[in-house]
């Protein structure tokens, strides 16, 4: 199992461009993550899904969509990148019955 | 969502144990405490959780305060390879909490060798 996978790994874009941060999961979870982290701080949720088809926001939704059309995926987009949005971004999944969310390992995103 | 109080950093020596305190004396009843790490440059990882009783798994053991106002976390033999921010984490059952976890600065765990 591959767990958690995001791409890409690192990112540079200019102020005002739009990308779709990727993640992937192959363990059937149901809930899905997003976060981010800014230096020194712990991570903030960004948005969250419970399937496919359900998406809810979390602290810091703004300036970013999600969509949930398969269990497998949850795609981020940030629709008009800004400076603000610098940070490493952290998608994460668990089952109904688990315990404990899975992580990927980040992508690490700035904007110019 | 309850708030749980860490310290920023600690430092611990290679192979003692080391006991994370975490105190969360706004705790609902149906509130589990859960540790997660974070090592450098990677994701959090989940540790452990519980809800009264204490618990122990390979990575570690949770203990409970009978009023359930605080936790430590435990870490039998520090080794290199748990020098980590640790994340202690309430996490609720009903609706939205169930399905957020809200992460604080966490504890700087530094093992010395």
């Amino acid at each position: 199992n591959a767990g958690v996978t995001q791409t890409p790994k690192f990112q540079v874009l200019k102020t005002g461009q739009s990308m779709t941060l990727q993640c992937a999961q192959d363990m059937n979870h149901e809930y899905m993550s997003w976060y981010r982290q800014d230096p020194g701080m712990g991570l903030r949720l960004i948005h969250y899904s419970v399937g496919a088809g359900i998406t809810d926001q979390g602290e810091v939704p703004n300036g970013y969509n999600v969509s949930r059309s398969t269990t497998e995926d949850f795609p981020l987009r940030l629709l008009s990148a800004a400076p603000s949005q610098t940070s490493v971004y952290f998608c994460a999944s668990r089952n109904t019955g688990g315990y404990g969310y899975t992580f990927g390992s980040g992508t690490r995103l700035t904007v110019v | 969502d309850a708030k749980t109080t860490q310290p920023n950093s600690m430092e611990s020596n290679e192979e003692e144990p080391v006991h994370l305190p975490c105190n969360h004396s706004t705790i609902s009843g149906t509130d589990y405490i859960h540790w997660y790490r974070q090592l450098p440059s990677q994701g959090p990882e989940y540790v452990i959780h519980g809800l009264t009783s204490n618990v122990n798994n390979r990575m570690a053991s949770l203990a409970i305060a009978e009023d359930r106002k605080s936790s430590t976390l435990i870490l039998h033999r520090a080794t290199l390879r748990d020098a980590a921010v640790y994340y202690c984490i309430l996490r609720g059952l009903s609706g939205g909490s169930n399905y957020k976890l809200t992460f604080g600065k966490g504890t700087l765990l530094t093992v010395n060798p």
